[in-house]
């Protein structure tokens, strides 16, 4: 089974405009984190956002936000207040087993593709 | 530099040929991993070092790859007898051990562009 499934693939949004970029993940563990990840056509990869299993409240960041749905499984991206740089691949990203002082991989889905209209 | 370096940003090898990619992490950084991304798709993970000792190569496609880092820092992935679709970008990463301050999110260089012809 995908770890992580992002099924929509290519999305619009009008400049300043909300858009939410969807994500569910897949895990047994009770201890994991989600990761969002921005990768502009330049191809370097931008950290947005992380949400802990654990955490009680949605991860917030500027004009960044998960909805957090445990029991579903989701953690969905929205981005706030579209902007042109925006237009980019999103990646949702999720690491397991997370235990303080010990690092394991990310594991990354198939990406979004978000262009944001003038 | 503040960042993850990778070199060569573009490498194009003859089926056959060996290759080599290095990745310089951020200072201070213990864990390492190395990526695979094919164009249109997410990055696939390779290994993953912590320290000098590599705990993870799970995500090694094949024994033509291999992946060092003798002294702690600086890793170099190495790529034997190159296929065609070995042609991908292969991305480092640098975090921090997890801890109550910090997420362990990984930092990631620019990548490194392979073409096998």
């Amino acid at each position: 089974a995908q770890k992580i499934t992002q099924t929509q693939p290519g999305m619009f949004v009008q400049e300043k405009e909300a858009v939410t970029l969807d994500c569910t993940y897949d895990t047994s563990d009770p201890s994991y984190g989600l990761f969002w990840y921005k990768q502009p056509s330049s191809g370097e990869m931008i950290f947005l956002i992380y949400q802990g299993s654990y955490d009680q409240q949605n991860a917030t960041e500027g004009r960044y936000s998960l909805n957090f749905q445990k029991a579903r499984k989701s953690a969905n991206l929205v981005i706030s207040a579209s902007q042109l740089g925006d237009s980019a691949m999103y990646f949702c990203a999720m690491r397991e087993r997370v235990r303080s002082g010990a690092n394991s991989k990310l594991t990354f889905g198939k990406g979004i593709t978000l262009s944001v209209r003038p | 530099g503040a960042g993850v370096s990778q070199s060569p940003r573009y490498k194009v090898a003859k089926r056959g040929q060996d290759v080599a990619l290095r990745c310089d992490p951020i200072s201070g950084h213990v864990s390492l991993f190395w990526y695979q991304q094919a164009l249109g798709q997410g990055p696939e993970f390779l290994t993953y070092f912590q320290n000098e000792a590599q705990l993870d190569k799970s995500g090694l496609p094949s024994d033509r790859f291999f992946a060092e880092r003798p002294e702690g820092s600086v890793s170099t992935l190495k790529i034997q007898r190159t296929q065609q679709e070995d042609s991908a970008v292969y991305l480092c990463a640098s975090s921090q051990i997890l801890g109550q301050a910090n997420t362990g999110e990984l930092f990631f260089g620019e990548g490194s562009r392979l073409t096998v012809l």
